[in-house]
């Protein structure tokens, strides 16, 4: 079965840029998205098609997708920006999820 | 505006079956596939299928097959998802999820979410 692979963590100073991974094989050839997720939330989609942004999605936010890995780019990051964020793809059979990151803007 | 409002919590003996509903409003029920995903406490996103609700087509990932069934309701804009057998390891949120692609076609990635219904699995 297919696999999406995240890092559990990624530490970031506020106002600084975040880079969050999503790596599969030859994921560059698949559609990307992802997810933001708070704490007791329903998660929200902040990426799809490997660089769009959904319509209320700060400008901060955007994505790359090439060769085996997506990235999730977070310029200037926030207090707020700080929780879990999942990437996702869809692999001709079915919807596959990253095991998740989780951000902390210290 | 889009509301996805799913029933209220559950809490179910091992071998039970529990039934949750989303109820959908704020746009054309029949034009936008219906997904429904879980996540267990503390634990990463799952995806279990699929439903169109202007037919009632359904597809399930095969960890579900057997145990598994989506339906929806037209007249009152509610898709529901039923799983039967439950486990102890059945303990989650249940999310229903609207597919982004609408007439364009399915996307599988997901737009906007219910509120998460908590099944809770024990003896």
């Amino acid at each position: 079965s297919y696999e999406l692979t995240q890092p559990p963590s990624v530490s970031v100073s506020p106002g600084q840029t975040a880079s969050i991974t999503c790596s599969g094989d030859k994921l560059g050839d698949k559609y990307v998205c992802w997810y933001q997720q708070k704490t007791g939330q329903s998660p929200v989609l902040v990426i799809y098609q490997d660089t769009k942004r959904p319509s209320g999605i700060p400008e901060r936010f955007s994505g790359s997708n090439s060769g085996n890995t997506a990235t999730l780019t977070i310029t200037g990051t926030q207090a707020m920006d700080e929780t879990d964020y999942y990437c996702q793809t869809w692999d001709g059979s079915t919807v596959v999820f990253g095991g998740g990151t989780k951000l902390t803007v210290l | 505006q889009v509301q996805l409002v799913q029933s209220g919590a559950e809490v179910k003996k091992p071998g039970a079956s529990v039934k949750v509903s989303c109820k959908a409003s704020g746009y054309t029920f029949t034009s936008y596939y219906m997904h429904w995903l879980r996540q267990a406490p503390g634990q990463g996103l799952e995806w279990m299928g699929i439903i169109d609700p202007s037919g009632g087509t359904t597809a399930y990932t095969q960890d579900f097959q057997g145990r598994l069934t989506m339906t929806g309701d037209t007249t009152t804009g509610t898709v529901s998802m039923e799983l039967r057998s439950l486990r102890s390891d059945d303990t989650a949120v249940y999310f229903c999820a609207r597919d982004f692609g609408g007439l364009s076609g399915l996307s599988y990635y997901f737009d906007y979410w219910g509120q998460g219904t908590l099944v809770t699995v024990s003896s």
